[in-house]
């Protein structure tokens, strides 16, 4: 079965600080993971997937994320968080057993301190 | 192209009345999804569509919900009847369906108030 469990509900950094939101998943067959993005009254837009390639993926607006298999993660990173970084940030998990399906994590919501 | 388009973007209404939402989703992609935002339950997948069938609607709560998709450009969420506890952001999403690997493009969602 597959399932995303994201380890933080919320994160608080400095501008100008590096961002960390952690992410585990499970599942039973090779996964394609994905991050997308949450702003306030919008809609949700894609950040990043991992689809068996390279295991260090770069997204838009500096965030990236590495695969590590041994240990079921798929954290997001930045080296420098800006203001507008603030958002809620979903985990998803997918695989072929599911089909296009997403099991989506509960969400990490950023705030950027000034 | 101009994305996954949904209408209308805020809908309030009464309990009781019939609500239609509306999605279309971008041009080619074969699968299109239903879903549903609260700060209770987060994202539910409610139903999916693979060229303009209903692949899987576990995730639709009741008998009040059905979803239709007669065409490969439109698609439509209805409720009825509506009550208080449908309240929430309900996203559509479509995607090319090549494979599990595929992203899922998502509308701008309809914030849906029952009073």
């Amino acid at each position: 079965a597959q399932s995303v469990t994201q380890l933080d509900s919320h994160v608080s950094v400095s501008e100008g600080t590096p961002v960390l939101l952690r992410c585990n998943y499970s599942s039973s067959y090779s996964p394609s993971l994905f991050w997308y993005v949450q702003h306030p009254n919008k809609g949700l837009q894609l950040l990043l997937k991992y689809t068996s390639a390279a295991t260090l993926v770069k997204g838009i607006n500096g965030f990236e994320a590495e695969f590590k298999k041994s240990e079921t993660s798929f954290h997001l990173t930045k080296p420098s968080a800006h203001m507008s970084d603030a958002a809620e940030y979903f985990c998803v998990v997918s695989d072929v057993n599911t089909g296009n399906q997403f099991y989506f994590g509960t969400g990490t919501s950023l705030t950027v301190i000034p | 192209d101009a994305g996954v388009i949904q209408s209308p973007r805020h809908e309030v209404t009464e309990m009781g009345q019939e609500v239609t939402l509306r999605c279309k989703p971008i041009s080619g992609h074969d699968y299109l999804f239903w879903y549903r935002q609260t700060m209770m339950r987060g994202l539910e997948l409610l139903i999916y569509f693979n060229n303009n069938v209903p692949i899987d609607d576990s995730g639709m709560p009741e008998d009040r919900f059905s979803a239709k998709m007669p065409n490969a450009s439109f698609s439509t969420l209805k409720i009825q009847p509506s009550e208080p506890r449908d309240s929430a952001v309900y996203f559509c999403a479509s995607s090319p369906g090549q494979g599990a690997w595929d992203t899922q493009y998502f509308g701008p969602g309809t914030r849906l108030t029952v009073l």
